[in-house]
């Protein structure tokens, strides 16, 4: 069992429709991570929080937001996606951010924009 | 900059032996390897500092060649269980403790066969 629990586990959206993405970790773990995985690649990051505040936004679209509203909790606001952005979402944490620090994967959140 | 992983599929049979590269074109702070089945998230194996240092996990192990700016996972006697796409995740210096941005190579899939 994966210890970085994700909800909802699928979510099926319209366009004009908002939705939020959660994650929850309990390892004392003060990094925290989006990434975007589409069929068959490699997950690619999103966004990076460290020590509660947004450290990296990999140039990402304003329809989505990331939140971090405490040290484990880490949540992604959905809004006016677009059906390119079906994928799944993975949640990520560390201890700590920088090289030699592994992640802990979420199951993730399966996405598709009608 | 991408890793460059390699092959980027591999079929065996229980038993036998194979090889996973990742290279970069940069130099490395860090290698770290996943392991993710299918509608699963990826699984944390393990990191490689510079240094060169090899570590195990089970018959799964690997090294870290900081001059070649190269990694290889060696899987011995596979087993039905390390079927699964084995991503390597590059992370650049950062003084001494790397980036926050750990960039996935596209993956190699092994498949295990009975």
């Amino acid at each position: 069992d994966t210890e970085v629990t994700q909800t909802p586990k699928h979510l099926v959206m319209g366009m004009t429709n908002k939705k939020s993405l959660k994650c929850e970790q309990h390892m004392g773990h003060r990094a925290m991570y989006w990434y975007k995985q589409k069929a068959k690649k490699p997950p690619e990051l999103m966004f990076v929080y460290s020590y509660e505040k947004l450290s990296i936004n990999e140039s990402v679209p304003s329809r989505f937001s990331p939140e971090c509203p405490n040290s484990s909790l880490l949540n992604l606001h959905l809004h006016a996606l677009q059906p390119e952005d079906s994928a799944l979402y993975l949640c990520a944490s560390s201890p700590r951010t920088g090289g030699n620090s592994p992640l802990h994967f979420g199951n993730g959140t399966r996405l598709t924009v009608t | 900059q991408q890793p460059v992983q390699s092959p980027q599929a591999v079929i065996l049979r229980e038993g036998e032996d194979a090889v996973i590269n990742c290279s970069s074109s940069k130099a490395l702070y860090s290698v770290h390897w996943y392991r993710q089945k299918h509608g699963e998230a990826p699984v944390f194996l393990m990191i490689l500092l510079k240094g060169g240092e090899q570590k195990g996990h089970e018959k799964i192990s690997a090294s870290f060649n900081e001059k070649k700016q190269q990694s290889s996972l060696y899987l011995t006697a596979s087993q039905l269980s390390y079927s699964g796409t084995y991503f390597c995740g590059t992370d650049p210096p950062f003084t001494q403790g790397g980036s926050e941005k750990l960039v996935f190579g596209k993956g190699t899939k092994l498949t295990v066969n009975p």
